[in-house]
């Protein structure tokens, strides 16, 4: 069975840091592009970065560019996002997704999300 | 690319046709996704390529256009289909989702 559970989630203060990472189970994980999508309270859903299988190519949204760094444990089979000068506008849930079935990008798995809120 | 969905939100009752729209500020081919999200859950992918259904999804759901007009159609409301409905662009990076689409009960 498929599973990524998300975790590190919690409460920080505006310019702190937080490590979130996602454990993947029951698929290769080395052999796929992961991605971390976000949505903040009552809005819509945010792409914020992606990683390539090697872990050799990465790409941000402009939100994020700078403060959020992505990246990945394949002998693990964690994927990671490192977020520093954490800010108020990035309090969210944060969900990790691939595609195992479908084309790129197109992600028919989901993990159940981790909360992050930014609030002193 | 910037996608506008309409309307943000729409009443209907089980057994209405429903129709979603998602309108891309460029060219997208038919590299367009749809997603249904309940409350506190994550996305749950229904539709790929503009009009592929994902597996499993039920047939009453359909997805069709491209370029930049693509329509989101739910033939006969049941009602676990109350939840909001995103759509999703891949043709280039930053992906982008719609504003989302809320359909809750008449």
């Amino acid at each position: 069975e498929v599973q990524l559970l998300e975790s590190g989630g919690g409460l920080v203060q505006p310019g702190g840091s937080l490590r979130l990472s996602c454990a993947a189970s029951g698929f290769d994980f080395s052999s796929q592009a992961m991605t971390w999508v976000r949505q903040a309270p009552g809005k819509g859903l945010e792409w914020v970065s992606f990683i390539s299988a090697s872990g050799g190519t990465t790409f941000y949204a402009d939100s994020v560019k700078g403060r959020f760094t992505i990246s990945r444990d394949n002998s693990e089979n964690t994927l990671y996002l490192q977020m520093d000068s954490l800010r108020a506008e990035d309090t969210a849930v944060f969900y990790c997704a691939t595609n195992l079935r479908t084309p790129p990008n197109y992600f028919d798995y989901c993990g159940q999300g981790t909360l992050v809120t930014v609030s002193s | 690319i910037q996608l506008t969905q309409s309307p943000s939100s729409l009443s209907a009752s089980v057994g209405d046709r429903v129709t979603i729209t998602c309108r891309a500020s460029q060219g997208i081919g038919s590299y367009l996704a749809w997603y249904q999200q309940k409350p506190g859950k994550a996305p749950k992918l229904l539709i790929y390529g503009a009009s592929t259904l994902e597996s499993g999804v039920p047939s009453r759901f359909s997805g069709s256009g491209s370029g930049t007009d693509f329509t989101l159609t739910i033939s006969s409301l049941q009602p676990e289909d109350f939840a909001t409905y995103h759509c999703q662009q891949v043709k280039s990076y930053p992906l982008t989702f719609g504003g989302g689409t809320k359909v809750e009960v008449k």
